[in-house]
């Protein structure tokens, strides 16, 4: 059974930095590209970053460039998004999602952002 | 970056009812490899988003065929048909033809 289990997650001043945690199980993580989405409080989806099984390729959304970075570590089947310069748009709640389309979504992770 | 516009906002249905919903890209999602990556999501109350239908009509692995995708180029049309309690939630469309990916706002689907 996939699963994708995210940590990381909670209540952050803006301007600090935070980094999250998406452990892979089920099926074999090095095969496939991930992505991590978001979605405000009461709000539609957001893509944030994808990342290619290797790490060729990545790509961010322009409301996040510059500021967070996703990676992953194959031998640990895990994502990250080390997120820093946090605003207070950033509040989300936090998916880890494989491949395009999502086709596994783990439960997601609040990231809180407010002083 | 393409912008996906879904109508209506809110659908109200009765069980065992058929609805449509409307999904529209601001340019062509066709890749330049001739696929068009228009997919759709189900957000259940309290869930994460389940996939749906991919390219535009491919049903995901264990999707009931009461669920079915169509479109083409800049219009697409998700329909369900024999309405279940199961199915109410917030619909998405999303496109990954290409960078950023971007979802429609979404259709929230209720009960009459």
């Amino acid at each position: 059974e996939v699963q994708l289990v995210e940590s990381g997650g909670g209540l952050v001043q803006p301007g600090r930095s935070l980094k999250l945690s998406c452990l892979a199980s089920g099926f074999t993580f090095s095969n496939y590209g991930m992505n991590w989405i978001r979605q405000a409080p009461g709000k539609g989806l957001e893509w944030v970053a994808s990342i290619s099984s290797s790490s060729s390729y990545i790509y961010y959304a322009d409301t996040v460039k510059g500021r967070f970075t996703i990676s992953r570590d194959n031998a640990k089947n895990t994502l990250y998004l080390q997120m820093t310069s946090l605003r207070s748009e950033d509040t989300a709640l936090y998916y880890c999602a494989r491949t395009w389309p999502p086709d596994y979504w783990g439960q997601g992770v609040m990231v809180t952002v407010s002083s | 970056d393409v912008v996906m516009t879904q109508t209506p906002v809110s659908l109200s249905v009765s069980l065992g009812g058929q609805v449509s919903i409307s999904c529209r890209s601001s340019q062509s999602l066709v890749h330049n490899n001739g696929n068009t990556y228009l997919s759709w999501y189900l957000q259940k109350p309290g869930q994460s988003p389940q996939l749906l239908i991919y390219k535009v009509s491919n049903r995901f692995s264990g999707i009931s065929d009461r669920f079915s995708g169509s479109g083409s180029g800049t219009d697409f049309t998700l329909k369900i048909s024999r309405v279940e309690p199961d199915d109410l939630g917030v619909y998405y469309c999303g496109q990954g033809t290409q960078y950023p990916y971007t979802f429609g706002a979404g259709t929230k689907l209720e009960l009459k």
